[in-house]
């Protein structure tokens, strides 16, 4: 399958200070692009969809404002997590979804990155 | 997106098939039913989708009812590397709407024994 990679797998950061985590895909284009969150023992929460070159679509419930999505080309959306507080400590996945029918039926996940705010 | 209703757990020996069921019975006629796994701490891998026949690769098989109102996964000889969370999950076809985005429901957690 597709290949999608997150960066870092892991980061400790301090209250108050911002984080970005990194979303690339490497073999295909990603037009779309998904942020979730998962706290332990929990499923997946769907955070928001980005589309490259237009603003994210932000589900119910979640601050874009804190939450900073951007999805400037074909292959990486960043997630910057603003004024970050020990509440936020997580862990982050992305996935993507190509634009053609050969990749775009099916959304490949990351390798997920632990946020942890100390 | 229609919901999915799946038991939490299920065991499973070594060798044998595992048969994981899921019931969606509001699916409507242009919604995928995509089968997804985690293993604890790291991203969801994906297994295998289907519309309305059964389908089969390398992984797993899905078998559709007729009716469309509930599937089963079957992985045909589980080993202790299969032991993980399996979502199922009904997704609108991606060129219908925005992106076709995947809503995860609580899964179920397999736990193959030896």
């Amino acid at each position: 399958g597709a290949v999608v990679s997150q960066h870092p797998s892991r980061v400790i950061c301090k209250s108050g200070t911002s984080v970005k985590i990194e979303c690339r895909s490497l073999d295909f284009q990603a037009t779309t692009m998904f942020w979730y969150r998962q706290f332990p023992k929990q499923s997946l929460m769907l955070m928001a969809t980005s589309n490259e070159g237009s603003k994210a679509t932000y589900e119910q419930g979640v601050e874009k404002d804190k939450f900073l999505i951007n999805h400037a080309s074909l292959t990486l959306s960043t997630l910057t997590v603003t004024s970050a507080h020990p509440e936020d400590s997580s862990f982050y996945i992305c996935s993507a979804r190509g634009g053609d029918r050969s990749t775009g039926n099916t959304i490949y996940f990351g390798e997920g990155s632990w946020l942890t705010v100390v | 997106d229609a919901k999915t209703t799946q038991p939490p757990s299920m065991d499973c020996a070594e060798g044998r098939a595992a048969n994981l069921p899921c019931n969606h019975s509001t699916i409507s006629g242009n919604e995928y039913v995509y089968w997804y796994r985690q293993i604890h701490s790291q991203g969801p891998q994906y297994i295998i989708h289907g519309l309305k026949n059964n389908e089969t690769n390398e992984m797993a098989s899905l078998i559709i009812t007729e009716d469309r109102k509930s599937s089963t996964l079957i992985l045909p000889h589980a080993t202790l590397r299969d032991t993980a969370v399996y979502y199922c999950i009904v997704r609108l076809h991606p060129f219908y709407n925005q992106g076709g985005k995947l809503i995860f429901g609580q899964g179920t957690e397999l736990s193959v024994k030896p």
